[in-house]
């Protein structure tokens, strides 16, 4: 399934409440992704890590964090500073080296209840 | 920063007829540009890229259309079948100190009716 593993697939939140996504890969790549899907407003971009140790603020930073201590894992935590966390979360990786293909994980849907 | 633009948001279309989407892009230093279709429930999948020094790929029947100097690029899709019915995503990636940020556009709802 491509080496890029995300959990939960559904997670439920109360209001209020933080909450973390996971998402792990074992293809050996640089950069990760997470983008947040909605209907009608295709992938947009919260953050992305290039190397380990470091981040960049994607489009629709706010509310998120991340953290990037080992190079197979980008976990995202999504804040009660979020105004509107539900929604389809996707988690990608590409290679520096050889083929830029974007590897995606399975997406987790978190709806707050 | 990068902003990818992609048109038309929905596309309905005959099978056996052709299919194009348009997307452009703002950030002259992106020079990879990948397509990505995801099935209903699925996760998005690459279909074909172009990098900047080529004009033009074919995978079949897909090709992809690049032009630098507009800053545009189109998926062409030819004789469709229903099971070419998915969103599409084109994005845009730039090289040097942005490499890796990859920006899609909002995506192409094509429906392929028998």
């Amino acid at each position: 399934d491509g080496g890029i593993t995300q959990s939960p697939k559904y997670l439920f939140r109360k209001e209020g409440q933080n909450v973390t996504l996971s998402c792990e890969q074992n293809l050996n790549h640089d950069a990760m992704y997470w983008y947040r899907q909605d209907p009608g407003q295709g992938l947009r971009l919260i953050y992305y890590s290039q190397i380990v140790n470091d981040f960049q603020k994607g489009d629709i930073a706010e509310g998120y964090s991340v953290s990037r201590e080992k190079k197979e894992s980008f976990p995202l935590t999504v804040t009660s500073a979020q105004k509107n966390p539900t929604a389809f979360y996707l988690c990608a990786s590409i290679s520096r080296q050889g083929s830029t293909e974007a590897f995606f994980g399975q997406g987790t849907r978190l709806t707050v209840v | 920063g990068e902003n990818v633009e992609q048109h038309p948001s929905t596309l309905s279309v005959q099978e056996g007829d052709s299919a194009v989407i348009k997307c452009t892009y703002s950030d002259s230093a992106s020079n990879y540009f990948p397509w990505y279709k995801q099935e209903l429930g699925k996760r998005p999948q690459l279909i074909i890229d172009i990098r900047s020094n080529v004009g033009e790929k074919k995978d079949q029947r897909i090709a992809v259309t690049l032009n630098k100097t507009a800053k545009h690029f189109s998926l062409h899709i030819t004789e469709t079948q229903p099971e070419d019915s998915a969103v599409y995503f084109c994005a845009a990636m730039p090289q040097g100190d942005s490499w890796g940020k990859l920006q899609f556009g909002a995506g192409t709802q094509v429906v392929v009716t028998p």
